[in-house]
């Protein structure tokens, strides 16, 4: 079973425009990250924010926890065709970093 | 640093064949971990391994066997592949000092027949 759901499955916007994408998860966590996978490529890590966090930034990327609702959400502003990938958020319960990954938001980003 | 290695990239077997999926890294990581990915699915873990000489179930080992060798690689086995077990498969490993951020190997592609 996945921990993590990503929403919406799918997303397509033309560059410059702001893409968000949504993870809710079931049970309570350690941290959650948000992986970057471009087409049959391995995962890119692009941001971690643990429980106790409500909000974190990174270059283009702001990301949000909300842990009342088990959500999470990825903000990636002023989009570029580069940023053409599938997104995957992935939770960590416990001490022993094994993530459990969503099944991922794949966004297209048109020139 | 060449990061995470993987071997073979594609791989295509026959029922019932066996095979060892290889990966390495060279950042003196302790953990590592191995994952399969299906078509349009996130990944979900298969085995992982918390230090040399330590290893553990994921959430899908039924079919699998590991090995960690060294610090440096950590191996998958597949004794006697099923078709079940198409997928691109996934090796990362996490450094020291509890970043809990996992770098990835560029995937080995499997197809069983």
């Amino acid at each position: 079973s996945q921990q993590g759901e990503e929403d919406p499955q799918a997303l397509s916007i033309q560059e410059g425009e702001n893409a968000t994408m949504n993870c809710s998860y079931k049970t309570s966590i350690n941290n959650l990250q948000w992986y970057r996978q471009n087409s049959g490529r391995g995962l890119v890590h692009l941001i971690l924010i643990r429980s106790n966090e409500r909000e974190k930034h990174s270059g283009r990327l702001r990301v949000t926890l909300d842990t009342s609702k088990k959500s999470s959400s990825l903000l990636i502003t002023a989009s570029r065709a580069a940023d053409t990938a599938s997104y995957f958020c992935a939770t960590d319960k416990a001490a022993g970093n094994k993530l459990t990954f969503g099944g991922g938001t794949r966004v297209l980003v048109k020139p | 640093n060449a990061g995470v290695t993987q071997t073979p990239k594609f791989q295509v077997l026959k029922t019932g064949q066996s095979m060892t999926l290889q990966c390495a890294q060279d950042m003196n990581h302790n953990s590592m971990y191995w994952y399969r990915q299906d078509p349009g699915m996130g990944l979900r873990l298969i085995y992982y391994s918390a230090s040399e000489g330590t290893t553990d179930k994921g959430e899908v080992p039924n079919g699998y066997n590991v090995s960690r060798l060294n610090k440096r690689e950590f191996s998958l086995r597949l004794e006697s592949a099923a078709p079940s077990q198409t997928s691109v498969y996934f090796c990362a490993s996490i450094p020291p000092g509890g970043t809990d951020t996992q770098y990835f190997g560029p995937g080995t592609r499997l197809t069983v027949l």
